[in-house]
């Protein structure tokens, strides 16, 4: 048990420009959740993918924002045309996906995107 | 909606000293109930969680924090602390029955525990 990674771990770019983001969870962790945390603020929920399905997005998921889960495995999320207030901590975390009461989320390192 | 409120932004204390981060929901179902800690340069970590049964659960490390549902409360206590527990510390919730892919956090509590 290798813990969540998350790629690159810090990520500086241009608005305007499309970062991408990977994560890799858990290995036999079926779900797997994206957050996003700004200074000051705790994490908020942006997405969800059980298996390669992507269950549920946040409204705070505009359309500039794309995740996928190929295969389940590895998940990507993207920004197209970033802006300055994407500045933000990206989490990304597992859990095994068990029936009945929530499992545990496991969170990865993060990818701190800083928008110029 | 569900939301999640920590008090105090930041709280000092004095090693040894007993502590409590205060964690307050609002929610229209039941909820299931977290506080995560985040040590300075990691990242978060389940510390413990409230379920069903017993109202006060325990983490390995000392921590301890009650269920109160009278008062949607979830404070989060330790009789005496360490150096070691200085970090942030959040407060989560997901919806009972729901799809629970969607933890709500509040905004943290710094811990800083001194000498």
């Amino acid at each position: 048990d290798t813990g969540v990674s998350q790629n690159p771990r810090h990520k500086i770019t241009k608005r305007g420009q499309n970062v991408t983001f990977r994560c890799d969870p858990i290995s036999e962790h079926n779900r797997l959740y994206w957050y996003r945390q700004t200074l000051g603020q705790g994490p908020e929920f942006l997405t969800y993918f059980q298996n390669e399905a992507q269950l549920e997005k946040s409204r705070l998921l505009s359309d500039r924002f794309s995740a996928e889960r190929p295969k389940g495995s590895f998940s990507t999320l993207e920004i197209q045309r970033t802006e300055q207030g994407d500045s933000a901590m990206y989490l990304c975390a597992s859990s095994r996906g068990t029936s009945g009461s929530p499992d545990t989320q496991y969170f990865g390192p993060g990818t701190r995107l800083t928008v110029l | 909606a569900q939301s999640v409120t920590q008090l105090d932004s930041q709280v000092p204390v004095f090693e040894e000293a007993p502590v409590e981060l205060r964690c307050n929901y609002s929610s229209s179902v039941s909820v299931y109930l977290f506080w995560y800690v985040q040590y300075p340069n990691q990242g978060l970590q389940l510390l413990l969680k409230y379920l069903s049964g017993s109202t006060l659960v325990e983490s390995i490390n000392g921590f301890e924090a009650e269920f109160n549902k009278s008062q949607t409360s979830f404070h989060l206590r330790k009789p005496s602390v360490h150096i070691s527990d200085t970090a942030e510390y959040f407060c989560a919730v997901t919806n009972y029955g729901g799809s629970q892919g969607n933890l709500i956090f509040g905004k943290g509590t710094k811990l800083s525990v001194k000498p």
